[in-house]
């Protein structure tokens, strides 16, 4: 299995503009994350997603930021609009359900840099 | 001046020898605890795990050591390797989270050879 696939890697807009993260989970979990890492405030947990549902969106900062997971396979995190305040890296991870003991398995990130 | 940015505590040791990286943990109802491996420009990597039923966990060079009583866990990582070097990571999750995981701020270990 490929992992967790994000795209882009790297982002670089400006304060303003709309941005949009992509995730595809690992083939066959069905709980999705999506986290924050800043230098800041470490990782933080923005929303999860169990069976396409969002089930936690409390960690998302405000209403300029928005998840949605319309099958299995994909998931995004959008920004807009976007401020210079977002820049951090994000990671989205998978797992294989939230109801047993199970890791959760990270992509690899996109840092976003908002200018 | 007020400092700004999370401090993260940092861990030196010489190639060959055996790290020791801690983690307190507040939530007397966590019951899993996992230790990731994060290497700068990537993601967090899965290192071991273990549940609240077990106080001792060997892998491949790594061992975890949970005590309840004090609400500590630690990761032992046997003949320190360069490729080591990274931050790490506690998490803890309890069944009354769903399963979220709570993330400690992490430890700089620096392999020096």
């Amino acid at each position: 299995d490929a992992g967790v696939i994000q795209s882009p890697r790297h982002e670089v807009t400006e304060m303003g503009q709309e941005v949009t993260l992509r995730c595809k989970p690992i083939s066959g979990h069905n709980s999705l994350f999506w986290y924050r890492q800043t230098m800041m405030r470490g990782l933080e947990l923005l929303i999860y997603f169990n069976n396409n549902v969002p089930i936690d969106d409390s960690g998302m900062p405000e209403d300029r930021f928005s998840a949605k997971m319309p099958n299995a396979s994909f998931s995004t995190l959008k920004i807009q609009p976007s401020e210079p305040r977002d820049s951090a890296v994000y990671f989205c991870a998978s797992g294989p359900t939230t109801s047993s003991y199970n890791e959760q398995f990270f992509g690899p990130g996109t840092r976003l840099t908002v200018l | 001046g007020e400092s700004v940015g999370l401090h993260l505590p940092t861990l030196s040791v010489q190639e060959g020898d055996n790290s020791i990286i801690n983690c307190a943990y507040s939530n007397s109802a966590s019951d899993y605890f996992i230790w990731y491996k994060q290497e700068s420009g990537k993601g967090p990597q899965f290192i071991i795990d273990i549940r609240s039923n077990m106080d001792k966990r060997q892998g491949q060079r790594v061992t975890v050591l949970l005590n309840k009583t004090v609400k500590h866990l630690s990761l032992q990582i046997a003949a320190t390797q360069p490729g080591d070097s990274a931050v790490y990571f506690c998490a803890e999750t309890s069944s009354g989270s769903a399963r979220q995981l709570t993330f400690g701020s992490g430890t700089q270990l620096t392999v020096l050879p």
